[in-house]
C-alpha cells in the first residue's frame, strides 16, 4: 500500500534551519509529482511547494521563496525540504503529499516543526 | 495566492444534505476543472473526497459529490452520518504548478 513518512522535525531557533524528509513506499516514486503542505496550529492547509516527478521542474509559495527549497532522491525513494531563515511563522505540521493530477492523492501523517527562541 | 473562501462551520442532521462552498477567482476555480475537496478528522491527515470538481476516488462514499459554477465551487453531502463530522478543505490549482487551499469549513453533525 501507498506510503509517506516524514521525519526531521522539531524544535529550532528564527533564523536557523532544518531539512524535512518523507519517505515513500507502494508505489513508483519517480513516475510522481509531490508537495509539502504544512497545517500551522489551530489552523487550515497552506500549500508550500511542489517538484516535478524528474525533479526538473519546482514552484514555491511566496512567503517560503528564497528560503525552502524541495528536492527528491528518486534512487532513494525520498523527497525533501530544505529550510533556510526559519521564522515563527513557519511553525507547522508539514505533510508531504502525492500529486494525483492536479490533487492531492495521498499524505503522510505529519511532522511538526516549532520555530521559537 | 489568496486562500479560497469557504463558510467557517456547517451543521446538520443525520440523514439531512449539506453543501460546502468554495469561493475563488477566474485565476483559479473559475479557469480550472482541478478542484479538489478533502476530509480532515482531529490530529490525522487529510484524505481526497473530490478530485477534478465531481470524480470521487475509489473508496469514497457516493454520499459525497461536487461541482461547480464559475468561481464557486461546491461539495454537498446527503444522509449525513456522525463520522461525516470534521473539516473539509477545498484547493485548487492556481496556474504555473501553484495550488491555493480554502480555510476550511467545521462541519457538525447535530
Amino acid at each position: 500500500q501507498v506510503q509517506l513518512v516524514e521525519s526531521g522535525g522539531g524544535v529550532v531557533q528564527p533564523g536557523t534551519s532544518l531539512r524535512l524528509s518523507c519517505a515513500v513506499s507502494g508505489f513508483t516514486f519517480s513516475d510522481y509529482a509531490m508537495h509539502w503542505v504544512r497545517q500551522a496550529p489551530g489552523t487550515g492547509l497552506e500549500w508550500v511547494t511542489m517538484i516535478s516527478y524528474d525533479g526538473t521542474s519546482t514552484y514555491y509559495t511566496d512567503s517560503v521563496k528564497g528560503r525552502f527549497t524541495i528536492s527528491r532522491d528518486n534512487s532513494k525513494n525520498s523527497l525533501y525540504l530544505h529550510m533556510n531563515s526559519l521564522r515563527p511563522e513557519d511553525t507547522a505540521v508539514y505533510y508531504c503529499a502525492r500529486d494525483g493530477n492536479y490533487d492531492f492523492d495521498y499524505w503522510g501523517q505529519g511532522t511538526l516543526v516549532t520555530v521559537s527562541s | 495566492q489568496s486562500a479560497l473562501t469557504q463558510p467557517a462551520s456547517v451543521s446538520g442532521s443525520p440523514g439531512q444534505s449539506i453543501t460546502i462552498s468554495c469561493t475563488g477567482t477566474s485565476s483559479d476555480v473559475g479557469t480550472y476543472n482541478y478542484v479538489s475537496w478533502y476530509q480532515q478528522h482531529p490530529g490525522k491527515a487529510p484524505k481526497l473526497m473530490i478530485y477534478d470538481v465531481t470524480n470521487r476516488p475509489s473508496g469514497v462514499s457516493n454520499r459525497f459529490s461536487g461541482s461547480k459554477s464559475g468561481n464557486t465551487a461546491s461539495l454537498t453531502i446527503s444522509g449525513l452520518q456522525a463520522q461525516d463530522e470534521a473539516i473539509f478543505y477545498c484547493s485548487s490549482y492556481a496556474s504555473s504548478g501553484t495550488r491555493v487551499f480554502g480555510g476550511g469549513t467545521k462541519l457538525t453533525v447535530l
